[in-house]
């Protein structure tokens, strides 16, 4: 399975630009990018996924880098709630049966 | 959006008892489903994999004959912890997949073990 690197933790303040960059060195080129979070004590909730071409969507931007060793996770007005440990995740793309590997994320500090 | 329905959100047993977690997704068809354990500031440890029908497929280390699973619906799957104690006490997450939907988690089940 091909890895991830992240920092550990981050610290941001509200209402200010968040990124959080994810290492992917070892990237095929049909492996998909997933960003998930988990909030204490729930289950982790999608934020955005992409392969190629840099995605926005409600919650998030995802930046990819040409090569594709790297990307970002931008969240553009923090708010306490996005406070989470902050999962970058490699899967293949087609297939139901792949199944996510979870590395240790990077946990996010929102100051108030 | 995809939803999954898990159950219990949480759950305190006596040891040497089973309890039985359930798993739904609401609005799709599941063709697999996850279950991963979760320990007090760890990340999440996937046990096992199941397609509907057919026997789940458990990552090494993870007892089977301990942690049940059947998946015997697009809909439904559960994790049954048999004769539980308290090294069990964990924070047990299912995802599900289907087609065309990507990995959707539940909320989780907490379990304490005394």
């Amino acid at each position: 399975d091909a890895k991830t690197t992240q920092p550990n933790s981050m610290e941001s303040n509200e209402e200010e630009p968040v990124h959080l960059p994810c290492n992917h060195s070892t990237i095929s080129g049909t492996d998909y990018i997933h960003w998930y979070r988990q909030l204490p004590s729930q289950g982790p909730e999608y934020v955005i996924h992409g392969l190629t071409s840099n995605v926005n969507n409600r919650m998030a931007s995802l930046a990819i880098a040409e090569d594709r060793k790297s990307s970002t996770l931008i969240l553009h007005r923090a708010t306490l709630r996005d406070a989470a440990v902050y999962y970058c995740i490699l899967s293949p793309g087609g297939g139901s049966n792949y199944k996510l590997t979870f590395g240790k994320g990077t946990l996010l500090t929102v100051n108030p | 959006g995809a939803v999954v329905s898990q159950h219990p959100s949480w759950v305190i047993c006596k040891s040497g008892t089973s309890v039985k977690i359930e798993c739904r997704s609401l609005d799709f068809q599941a063709t697999t489903m996850f279950w991963y354990r979760q320990f007090p500031k760890q990340s999440l440890m996937l046990m096992a994999t199941s397609n509907e029908g057919s026997k789940a497929t458990y990552e090494q280390g993870v007892e089977k004959d301990k942690f049940l699973i059947n998946h015997a619906s697009l809909t439904l799957s559960t994790l049954t912890v048999t004769s539980a104690h308290p090294e069990d006490s964990s924070f047990y997450i299912c995802s599900a997949r289907g087609s065309g939907i990507g990995y959707t988690f539940g909320s989780g089940t907490r379990l304490t073990v005394v």
